[in-house]
């Protein structure tokens, strides 16, 4: 199993630029998480999806955050207008719900907005 | 809501000895709390993780102890080694809807 998959792995852009990030989860996992890291404030959650199915979004900083799955082995997280304050490193995990309740974590995405 | 706290932020050890990391958490109905190691600059990794039905949990150098009447839980690793050096983060779950509840995470250092 290639485990969780996060596209980029790196992004710079300019602030007001649009930023999308990708997630492929482990296949047969039927929960995926976006989370968000950063010193200060350490890992957030952001938006999970259980069946492709949005059921949390309330750790969505901002309307200019948002987040879609729109099949079992894809979900994006999309950004727009970025800011610099977005910059973070931004993961994906995700669970099978028949398993041990243990998250895999993709190796995530540093966003860099300048 | 849930909060979990976790103590301390930041623990220093010489190698060899034994670290041990504190987690305090809110709601009684929590039912499973894991452990995920960090290391620099990678993703956190499942570690170890115990159920409320247990009292202790042992993997090798590392256990965990859960003690559901303080409501708290314990990372116990012994005979600590360089590559133990990172940042340990628990977290605690009623399981029913798979959200876990972060502490804010211990940075341990392993000295030489």
């Amino acid at each position: 199993d290639a485990g969780v998959i996060q596209s980029p792995r790196h992004e710079v852009t300019e602030m007001g630029q649009e930023v999308t990030l990708r997630c492929k989860p482990i296949s047969g996992h039927d929960y995926l998480f976006w989370y968000r890291q950063t010193m200060m404030r350490g890992l957030e959650l952001l938006i999970y999806f259980n069946n492709n199915v949005p059921i949390d979004d309330s750790g969505m900083p901002e309307d200019r955050f948002s987040a879609k799955m729109p099949n079992a082995s894809f979900s994006t997280l999309k950004i727009q207008p970025s800011e610099p304050r977005d910059s973070a490193v931004y993961f994906c995990a995700s669970s099978r719900s028949t398993d041990n309740y243990g998250y895999t974590f993709g190796s995530g995405t540093r966003l860099t907005v300048v | 809501g849930e909060n979990v706290e976790q103590h301390p932020s930041t623990l220093s050890v010489q190698e060899g000895d034994s670290a041990v990391i504190k987690c305090t958490y809110s709601d009684s109905a929590s039912n499973y709390f894991p452990w995920y190691k960090q290391e620099l600059g990678k993703r956190p990794q499942l570690i170890i993780d115990i159920r409320s039905n247990v009292g202790e949990k042992k993997d090798q150098r590392i256990a965990v102890t859960l003690n559901k009447t303080a409501k708290h839980f314990s990372l116990h690793i012994t005979e600590t080694q360089p590559e133990d050096s990172a940042v340990y983060f628990c977290a605690a779950s009623k399981g029913s809807n798979y959200q876990l509840i972060w502490g804010a995470g211990t940075k341990l250092i392993i000295k030489p």
